[in-house]
């Protein structure tokens, strides 16, 4: 079956530290991986991943994929109290239908 | 419109009545899925349509669970004769088409059940 595990569950860091999220998956026949940030309501899209060893970035944002290891990585630099959010990995499964993971739950104190 | 738009923002009924929630997808977007998310839990999928048809209702988790499109745009999702279970947020996404496009979300209706 399907799945994708999302690690840690929470976080909790201040103002100016560097957080690692992970995202574990496995998949028949993987065609991406995806994360999104959700903070009160609709989760907005930040990366999608196709290939190995290609870092996407956005500002302090970037994101790295293992398609060997199976997983994926999002990373925040000097994070802000606005980074505070759930962040949720998610791939493509079957033809039509996405697993998400149950997300990570970031809070950055100030 | 620019995002996706879902109404209503929430919703709270009792026990047995049956409920609409509806999905304005982005305009030209074909592909549009409805998810769930319960507390704590991440997002359940439910169906996806592209365009007019769903090929893909397995994700639905009862029968009394249905939903359509018309004109390749809005899209309700019914639950009937709903139950406590039933109380989650349900969250629409639209994309260009299916293939490994990133989904653009609305902000969800959150459903209550009294």
């Amino acid at each position: 079956e399907d799945k994708v595990v999302q690690s840690p569950l929470s976080l909790v860091v201040h103002e100016g530290d560097t957080v690692t999220l992970n995202c574990s998956y496995e998949v028949t026949n993987f065609r991406s991986l995806l994360w999104y940030k959700q903070e009160k309501k609709a989760p907005t899209f930040l990366f999608m991943l196709t290939s190995s060893g290609i870092e996407k970035k956005s500002g302090r944002l970037s994101s790295i994929l293992d398609k060997k290891e199976l997983f994926s990585i999002l990373n925040i630099t000097a994070t802000q109290t606005g980074d505070s959010a759930i962040y949720l990995c998610a791939t493509p499964s079957g033809t039509y239908k996405y697993i998400f993971g149950t997300g990570t739950r970031l809070k950055v104190l100030a | 419109g620019a995002g996706v738009s879902q109404s209503p923002s929430n919703k709270v009924t009792e026990k047995g009545k049956d409920v609409e929630l509806r999905c304005d997808p982005i305009s030209g977007h074909t592909a549009l899925y409805w998810y769930r998310q319960s507390l704590g839990q991440g997002l359940e999928f439910l169906i996806y349509f592209q365009g007019n048809s769903a090929p893909d209702k397995s994700g639905l988790p009862s029968d009394r669970f249905s939903a359509e499109r018309t004109g390749g745009s809005v899209s309700t999702l019914t639950i009937q004769r709903t139950q406590q279970e039933d109380s989650a947020v349900y969250l629409c996404a639209s994309s260009l088409d299916r293939s490994n496009q990133p989904q653009h979300f609305g902000d969800g209706t959150r459903l209550s059940i009294l």
